[in-house]
């Protein structure tokens, strides 16, 4: 079992609508949590970190379920510079294992 | 703004080929990670280092070396380069463990 597991997509979406995916882990002594976001044939750049409570940067909302071992991320009022993939990173002791991405991609 | 930058965007090698990969940060950052991407596989730690002259192995160093001789380069070395090598290379960044990682631009290894 892959520790850190995606649905690549891709997410096909209008400009203005909601688009949510999650991303499970295995190992539930898992520390830290983060968003990463790569354009296409560009490196990856981290989108924002995953807070137990949740959190918020803008359009981007992120969410950790430990109980269910994923977290989420949502994106409100999706625009066209939001195609890109988005990576989820899990950290155990400072190792950091990567999901393969999911892609999303915003038509006008 | 951090800059990682990666010396070659592009290489074509031949199977046996000696490689470099060299990796240069402007930061002062403590923490250098090689990196490689595959489709549907993620990014895999092939090496990285905490402290000049130190590595330590990640989930697949078989097949490549690193050296950081001064604080600001991590260089990644394919002794003998082969087909199953080819892909795409990310150099990594970082003043605090675990995050953030800064990553360059990355080089795309082709081994023929």
């Amino acid at each position: 079992r892959k520790e850190v597991e995606q649905d690549p997509g891709p997410f096909n979406v209008p400009e203005g609508a909601t688009v949510a995916f999650n991303c499970t882990y295995s190992n539930s002594a898992s520390q830290s949590f983060f968003w990463y976001r790569q354009d296409c044939r560009k490196e990856p750049k981290l989108l924002m970190s995953v807070y137990s409570s949740g959190n918020e940067d803008g359009r981007f909302t992120a969410q950790l379920n430990r109980a269910s071992q994923y977290i989420s991320l949502l994106i409100r009022d999706s625009k066209l510079s939001d195609s890109a993939t988005y990576l989820c990173v899990v950290n155990k002791d400072y190792k950091l294992s990567f999901g393969a991405g999911t892609t999303v991609t915003v038509r006008a | 703004d951090v800059k990682v930058t990666q010396s070659s965007r592009y290489l074509v090698k031949r199977t046996g080929e000696k490689v470099f990969l060299e990796c240069v940060q402007d930061m002062d950052h403590e923490n250098m990670f090689w990196y490689r991407q595959d489709p549907g596989l993620g990014l895999r730690l092939i090496y990285f280092s905490y402290d000049v002259k130190m590595k330590e192995k990640g989930d697949i160093p078989e097949g490549y070396s690193v050296s950081r001789e001064k604080k600001e380069r991590f260089s990644l070395i394919l002794e003998s380069a082969s087909t199953n090598q080819t892909s795409m290379y990310l150099c990594a960044s970082s003043f605090d463990r675990p995050s953030p990682l800064h990553f360059g631009n990355g080089t795309r290894l082709t081994v023929t």
